[in-house]
């Protein structure tokens, strides 16, 4: 069964420190993509990136960075140089089914980053 | 280019009324997602629409909700004689076609936060 865990419910840090989301799924599918999004206070839902299982060279994306480990089913998120705009809850999500019709989620990791 | 848009933002309701929410995806998307995210819980998939179909009802309670993406016009979620537990927060999602096993990337909306007194 596909599944989603994000142990993390709350992290504080303050800023300028580096912090790691951390993730981890289980999947029946040999191949699949793994996403990221997050939901900052005002409520909406970004998208922040989505991978793919056959590449797990690290993500750069200015100060976030992804590490995907598929021996450990670990998909990370790291925020390099947290700043207050970073507070949001983050969610990791993956297909929920064959057709990937849908995606589940994890619980989310509530990030405040106070200055 | 303008995502996808949820309207209204904000519904009140009373007890035994009916809630319908609106959602218009993306310019070029024709696969909508409706999503519940519930207090103390996670985002839990309730359904998926093509163009005046029903693909994947799966996540739907049983009985008072239904959904529609008719052939002109937004896709609705309609919600009939809401109870307490209906208040939550509900995202429309949309996509240029289905998949995410294959990398197809669900776009949300700013979602409707439903309230019933």
């Amino acid at each position: 069964a596909q599944k989603v865990t994000q142990a993390q419910t709350e992290i504080s840090v303050v800023e300028k420190e580096d912090v790691t989301l951390d993730c981890v799924y289980e999947t029946r599918d040999t191949t699949y993509y793994l996403f990221w999004y997050k939901q900052p206070p005002s409520g909406e839902l970004v998208f922040l990136i989505r991978r793919n299982s056959f590449d797990e060279q690290n993500e750069i994306s200015g100060r976030y960075s992804w590490n995907f480990q598929k021996s450990t089913s670990s998909f990370n998120f790291t925020i390099t140089a947290s700043q207050v705009v970073d507070s949001a809850v983050y969610f990791c999500a993956l297909p929920a089914n064959q057709a990937g019709t849908a995606l589940i989620f994890g619980k989310g990791t509530t990030l405040s980053v106070s200055s | 280019n303008a995502g996808v848009m949820q309207n209204p933002r904000h519904l009140v309701r009373r007890r035994g009324q009916e809630a319908r929410l609106r959602c218009s995806p993306m310019k070029g998307h024709s696969h909508v997602y409706w999503y519940r995210q519930l207090p103390e819980e996670g985002l839990k998939f309730m359904v998926y629409l093509q163009k005046e179909n029903i693909i994947d009802e799966s996540g739907m309670p049983k009985e008072r909700f239904s959904a529609e993406f008719p052939k002109e016009g937004p896709s609705i979620l309609r919600i009939q004689q809401v109870v307490r537990g209906d208040s939550a927060a509900y995202f429309c999602a949309s996509s240029p076609a289905p998949g995410t096993r294959f990398g197809e990337t669900q776009y949300f909306g700013p979602g409707t936060r439903l309230l019933v007194l």
